[in-house]
């Protein structure tokens, strides 16, 4: 159990382009989703949580009208990348959380962008 | 501030035991997690400690001390499977994880 999907797994796109990712919980309702970005050979940088239904909390330093996230069901959060550029090339991954107060979380396999 | 530190790189041989430390510094504390991250894969979960003490889980156990600020992954009869990135991750006050940067276990044979 515990399934969290994404898609797509990697995706090559032009500079000045949107990107959109999405995030799924398969097997369960995600009371929470993250997104994170991770570059080469570092760890996870937390970009934004959404609680569905409701606007994310984006982390500081994160520009939410560039990344723009939707949860609109408790299954489903999307993350859209808006005018991509080539400093936006990273690893995103996405995690779900059943909520309450371990708040383990699920990631997803990530997703790979490129911006040429 | 938040810190979490653990060491950037191991080598350990096929079939030895390793123990990978994390130390942290956060504002409260309402967990330790263990994840491992093979190359250009999404962590997976190993771990969860909140109370002081040992917790086995096969071939992995994890350990934590919360006065002392410490934990470490301890993985047993290592297998060339097991090279990967370790991440330590401690929950804050505010529910939020607080990632360390890996350590990056390599195993020879």
């Amino acid at each position: 159990g515990a399934v969290v999907s994404q898609h797509p797994s990697r995706v090559i796109c032009k500079s000045g382009t949107s990107v959109k990712i999405e995030c799924r919980s398969l097997d369960f309702q995600a009371t929470t989703m993250f997104w994170y970005r991770q570059f080469p050979k570092q760890s996870l940088m937390l970009m934004a949580t959404s609680n569905e239904g409701s606007k994310a909390t984006y982390e500081q330093g994160v520009e939410k009208d560039k990344f723009l996230i939707n949860h609109a069901s408790l299954t489903l959060s999307t993350l859209t990348v808006t005018s991509a550029h080539p400093e936006d090339s990273s690893f995103y991954i996405c995690s779900a959380s059943f909520g309450g107060e371990i708040g383990e979380q699920y990631f997803g396999p990530g997703t790979r962008l490129t911006v040429t | 501030g938040q810190n979490i530190d653990q060491p950037t790189e191991m080598t350990a041989t096929e079939g030895a035991i390793v123990q990978i430390n994390c130390t942290y510094q956060t504002s409260g504390f309402n967990g330790l997690f263990w994840y491992q991250q093979h190359a250009g894969e999404a962590p997976t979960f190993l771990s969860y400690n909140v109370l002081d003490g040992l917790e086995e889980k096969g071939r992995f156990s994890s350990f934590l001390s919360r006065s002392k600020g410490y934990s470490y992954l301890l993985l047993k009869e290592l297998q060339m499977k097991d090279s990967a990135s370790y991440l330590c991750a401690v929950m804050d006050s505010n529910y939020q994880l607080i990632w360390g940067a890996g350590t990056k276990l390599i195993i020879k044979p």
